[in-house]
């Protein structure tokens, strides 16, 4: 059976520092690579995406892929109050297997 | 706006009641996914339909479920004879061929079953 692991949490950070979320996942066919952040009684909202090994940026956000170690990361700089949320990983099988898989999410406190 | 829509974003129901749920995805996009959370679960996969046709549907799907998408725009997602451990969140995310496959997800259906 496919896995998405990922550490429940909460993961407590103060104000402006760094948050660092992480993920494995036993598929190695596994191709692309999602984070989503879900807010307490919301739905999953898209924050990153990443398909090759490496770091992708964007804006405060960093993901990062190594498929050897199928380890895919999340990093928040100067993480803010509203970053609190429980942050998903998920990961698509490849192929024409589109669905996709998710972990049970961390929960990221940011204390002011 | 133009993001994924659900209706109804809440449903009380009396077990062995039927319920239907219905998502209007993003316009331009021809995949459409069904996925079920639970508290302090992730989603978990449903179904999903590429157009009209449902390509996939998962063991979790028991028979009293039932998805359609007719025209490869919006879809129906239907549970009969609902039972207390349907309570849960139904999604809806859809995304674009060719796209990367990115979903984008609904603010889903919340299912409390009394």
């Amino acid at each position: 059976q496919k896995e998405v692991e990922q550490n429940s949490g909460p993961l407590s950070v103060p104000e402006g520092a760094i948050a660092s979320l992480n993920c494995t996942y036993s598929d190695r066919g596994s191709q692309s690579f999602f984070w989503y952040r879900q807010y307490s009684g919301k739905s999953p909202e898209l924050i990153m995406f990443i398909y090759s090994n490496g770091d992708k940026e964007d804006g405060r956000f960093t993901a990062q892929l190594n498929k050897a170690s199928q380890y895919v990361s999340l990093l928040i700089r100067d993480s803010q109050p509203s970053d609190s949320a429980t942050y998903l990983c998920a990961v698509n099988g490849g192929g024409s297997n589109y669905k996709l898989t998710f972990g049970k999410g961390t929960l990221l406190t940011v204390n002011p | 706006d133009t993001g994924v829509s659900q209706d109804p974003r809440h449903k009380i129901t009396k077990r062995g009641q039927n319920v239907t749920f219905r998502c209007d995805p993003i316009s331009e996009h021809n995949r459409l996914y069904w996925y079920r959370q639970t508290l302090g679960q992730g989603p978990e996969f449903l179904t999903y339909f590429q157009n009209e046709a449902q390509l996939e549907k998962s063991r979790l799907l028991s028979d009293r479920f039932s998805a359609e998408r007719p025209k490869g725009s919006f879809s129906t997602l239907e549970i009969q004879r609902t039972e207390q451990g349907d309570s849960a969140m139904y999604l809806c995310a859809s995304s674009l061929e060719g796209s990367g496959d990115t979903q984008y997800f609904g603010p889903g259906t919340r299912l409390t079953v009394l």
